[in-house]
């Protein structure tokens, strides 16, 4: 069964310093890994997924995610935080291409990292 | 092009009572996904409805039910609603040949009290 762990709950950083978001990942098959960010009261949006191409990930808004196997890992980072990043962030994991074959339907998400940025 | 629509935005019940929930995908979207967003729980998979059919459920009591029309919108009903059951109830919609990104409206909050 997949599972997916985001390490902190909370990140606060300076603007325009390093983001990094923590996420590892369970899976028993070649996962596809995706991160979404959700403003407030609002729906999730897609940042960026890894469907087992490229292992460095490049998403919207400056944000990449770098694909480790060996860590299980694929956490978020953007090299300078900027105001209108806040929100909450979402890691997830998926044990198939969904709409293919032996597609359970499920994304899994991690718990969520909220992140602030200090002006 | 219109975006995952969801109504209503808020509502209130009390214990006890009927709720039903409702989506309309983006155009072409033929899966509709349900989530439950409980404060302290993080998203919790509900349900999934391709062609009309429900395809998936999660570890959800059988009062959480819904079904997806011909034009492919979906309906959630959760009945005998409980204290718990206050939530942000996101949908979710994605084309057939989807690599795995889905489509969010910006949810359903529904307040039991």
């Amino acid at each position: 069964a997949q599972s997916v762990t985001q390490l902190g709950s909370h990140v606060s950083v300076s603007e325009g310093a390093l983001v990094l978001l923590r996420c590892n990942y369970s899976s028993s098959v070649p996962p596809y890994l995706f991160w979404y960010v959700q403003y407030p009261n609002q729906g999730l949006q897609l940042l960026l997924k890894y469907t087992s191409a490229a292992t460095l990930v490049k998403g919207i808004n400056g944000f990449e995610a770098e694909f480790k196997k060996s860590e299980t890992s694929f956490h978020l980072t953007k090299p300078s935080a900027h105001m209108s990043d806040a929100a909450e962030y979402f890691c997830a994991v998926s044990d198939s291409r969904l709409g293919g074959s032996g597609n359970t339907g499920k994304l899994i998400f991690g718990q969520g990292t909220t992140l602030q940025v200090k002006p | 092009e219109a975006g995952v629509t969801q109504s209503p935005t808020h509502l209130i019940k009390t214990r006890g009572q009927q709720v039903t929930l409702r989506c309309s995908p983006i155009s072409g979207h033929t899966s509709v996904y349900w989530y439950q967003q409980a404060l302290g729980l993080g998203l919790q998979f509900l349900l999934w409805y391709d062609e009309g059919e429900e395809r998936n459920r999660g570890n959800f009591p059988p009062r959480f039910s819904g079904r997806q029309f011909p034009n492919y919108s979906s309906e959630l009903n959760v009945n005998a609603l409980e204290l718990e059951d206050s939530a942000l109830y996101l949908c979710a919609t994605a084309p057939d040949d989807s690599t795995g990104e889905l489509f969010f409206g910006e949810g359903s909050r529904l307040t039991v009290l």
